[in-house]
């Protein structure tokens, strides 16, 4: 089975740019995370969705945004980038609660990431 | 004060050794912990995962949460060259059917030859 995909792997920006990107969920996943990942800060919750719909939502500014398709891919979008943007960006998927009959989705399952540079 | 606190290491140790690694905290709703292993330029990838307190072992690894003490931990037996990587503290507390991680910073570990 195909784990998580993400693209691009790299990608550099000039400060004011916006961003987007792509995430493919394990085949049978709903449930997608975003993370934020620096060395100061560490990894840092950005938003989930299930069923094109965002559940849960962390501290960020409205600049970073998120959507889901029918199919269970999805982009987040990053506007006019700041230089503190830079960072490795991290989707993970789970199955959710509704697929397991009530089961926690707390296992999550990351992609390799997309590793953003604002210049 | 961050929620979870981990030591960022780096914890070197010759090959062979048993690793203790930790993470403590402060939010006593957390219920659901978990342990993750970063290789470099990777994506984290899940090693434990415990509910509540209680030990669990799985081969050379064992996770260990004492919630009383808002502490858990990760050890590792026998440790390989293979285990060298970041070790990642993870922890929720649910809230209805959402999932979201708190991570502690992570510990960098590096097995010797």
């Amino acid at each position: 089975k195909a784990g998580v995909t993400q693209t691009p792997r790299y990608l550099i920006k000039t400060r004011g740019q916006q961003v987007t990107l792509s995430c493919s969920p394990i085949s049978g996943h709903r449930s997608v995370s975003w993370y934020q990942q620096t060395p100061g800060q560490g990894l840092q919750f950005l938003f989930e969705y299930f069923s094109e719909t965002q559940r849960n939502k962390g501290n960020f500014p409205g600049r970073f945004s998120g959507r889901q398709f029918s199919n269970s891919r999805s982009e987040m979008n990053v506007s006019t980038l700041e230089l503190g943007d830079s960072a490795l960006y991290l989707c993970a998927s789970s199955l959710h609660p509704t697929q397991t009959g009530g089961a926690t989705n707390e296992k999550l399952f990351f992609g390799s990431g997309t590793q953003l540079s604002v210049l | 004060q961050k929620e979870v606190e981990q030591d960022p290491g780096p914890l070197s140790v010759p090959e062979g050794a048993i690793v203790s690694l930790n993470c403590t905290y402060s939010n006593s709703a957390f219920q659901y912990f978990m342990w993750y292993r970063q290789y470099s330029r990777k994506g984290p990838e899940l090693l434990m995962y415990t509910y509540s307190s209680g030990n669990k072992e799985d081969g050379r690894f064992t996770a260990q949460v004492d919630k009383s003490s808002k502490y858990i931990s990760l050890f590792i037996r026998d440790s390989q060259p293979s285990d060298s990587a970041t070790y990642l503290c993870a922890m929720s507390a649910r809230t209805g059917t959402a999932s979201k991680l708190t991570f502690g910073t992570g510990t960098r570990l590096q097995v010797t030859l």
